[in-house]
């Protein structure tokens, strides 16, 4: 168990629609990222906080948006779905942010559009 | 960019054999990750090396570091049935990790 809390685990719906994913890092972690990974494309670095700001952002579509609370818990929204969306999306933690730091994976929250 | 491509795509070995698995990249980093990824299930960090190191130990794994040919390689030894997975490197420089595709390994028993 890395420490790592995503909820929900799976989530189904239907193109068009709004859904939230949430993570909340291992106790004492201030940095949370988000990736996404698909089959085609791999695993790809979407965005990161440190202590509720946002420190780097990666292929994040404008269609996503995240935030890190101050309870360092972070929440990240995927509006206006489509096929493509559908993928594995993984939140990690690590301790200060630094950018080549060991990170510890949630176990994901698996979204299929339909 | 700094994407880390892992060879070969798959690997299929017995149990008890090694199996190695490569990683290249592309720019100046300050350090290498392997990970591993068992099926669907969330990636756990196995080693770091370090731009200034040469090979790692840990266990049954051992990592190379080739920043001259930008390459690493992963050996995994005396493989085990519960080494099935795959395993993805990732690079950290002036970015977050990027990491590569993966090599999906089975080891049968």
């Amino acid at each position: 168990d890395s420490g790592v809390t995503q909820t929900p685990k799976h989530l189904i719906t239907a193109t068009g629609q709004r859904v939230t994913l949430r993570c909340s890092p291992r106790s004492g972690d201030l940095s949370v990222y988000w990736y996404q990974q698909s089959l085609d494309q791999g695993l790809q670095f979407l965005i990161q906080y440190y202590n509720g700001e946002e420190r780097a952002k990666g292929n994040i579509l404008e269609r996503f948006s995240a935030q890190q609370f101050p309870d360092l818990h972070s929440e990240l929204n995927l509006s206006s779905l489509e096929l493509g969306d559908s993928a594995l999306y993984f939140c990690a933690s690590s301790y200060t942010g630094g950018l080549s730091e060991k990170l510890f994976f949630g176990s994901g929250t698996q979204l299929s559009v339909l | 960019s700094q994407q880390g491509e892992e060879d070969p795509q798959a690997l299929s070995i017995q149990e008890g054999e090694n199996a190695t698995m490569n990683c290249s990249y592309k720019t100046s980093i300050n350090n290498l990750q392997w990970y591993r990824q068992n099926s669907g299930r969330g990636l756990v960090h196995l080693i770091l090396i370090r731009s200034n190191e040469r090979e790692k130990h840990s266990g049954r794994l051992r990592v190379t570091l080739d920043t001259s040919k930008k390459s690493s390689s992963l050996l995994i030894t005396a493989s085990r049935a519960a080494d099935t997975a795959s395993y993805f490197c990732a690079t950290g420089g002036n970015t977050p990790l990027v990491f590569g595709k993966g090599t999906r390994l089975s080891v049968i028993a």
